[in-house]
């Protein structure tokens, strides 16, 4: 299995400009989700899925947008880019996405963005 | 609302030393689950170590061991005989419902040879 793998690894932005980070995981897990790490913030939840065709907002969800339309896949799409989201973003993945007690959530490589 | 505080921002420690990193978390939850992950210089996150609330046995894995204590709201790590290989930034996280994470500030560990 590769796991959780991300694509790009890294990227510059010019603000204003649109992008796609793509996420994709091969061990069937229902739960996937976006995180950005930012210095002296930890890991900050933008949004989240439970399964294919089900997503929610997490903690910083403004100027984020996601879809999933099938297990593997959950691309993170930045509409129009700001400086405000330079950041290292990493996507994560668990088996269980419905249930009542979290699975141990397994993290990408992750993306380092430069908006400039 | 849930929140995991990492008060140390930054320890250097000469290698051999045992060093505690510590972490405090708040919930209204009466189920919920700790983490601990790493991220070594290269950048990605490792697991370490999942422990539910019903659980307050310490663990003990290898030179790491955990000590978790519901009466201070606590998640405590202790690498003991610290190696180079261990420097890194420390997260601790807690789940925010079934599979939210919330995290913490991180602690940047140095060890010095």
């Amino acid at each position: 299995n590769a796991g959780v793998t991300q694509t790009p690894k890294f990227q510059v932005l010019k603000t204003g400009q649109s992008m796609t980070l793509q996420c994709a995981q091969d061990m069937n897990h229902e739960y996937m989700s976006w995180y950005r790490q930012d210095p002296g913030m930890g890991l900050r939840l933008i949004h989240y899925s439970v399964g294919a065709g089900i997503t929610d907002q997490g903690e910083v969800p403004n100027g984020y947008n996601v879809s999933r339309s099938t297990t593997e896949d959950f691309p993170l799409r930045l509409l129009s880019a700001a400086p405000s989201q330079t950041s290292v973003y990493f996507c994560a993945s668990s088996y269980s996405g419905r249930g009542s007690f979290p699975d141990t959530q397994y993290f990408g490589p992750g993306t380092r963005l430069t908006v400039l | 609302a849930q929140k995991v505080t990492q008060a140390q921002t930054e320890i250097s420690v000469v290698e051999k030393e045992d060093v505690t990193l510590d972490c405090v978390y708040e919930t209204r939850d009466t189920t919920y689950y700790l983490f601990w992950y790493k991220q070594p210089p290269s950048g990605e996150l490792v697991f370490l170590i999942r422990r539910n609330s019903f659980d307050e046995q310490n663990e003990i894995s290898g030179r790491y061991s955990w000590n978790f204590q519901k009466s201070t709201s606590s998640f405590n790590f202790t690498i003991t005989a610290s190696q180079v290989v261990d420097s890194a930034v420390y997260f601790c996280a807690l789940s925010q419902g079934a599979q939210k994470l919330v995290f913490g500030q991180g602690t940047r560990l140095t060890i010095n040879p």
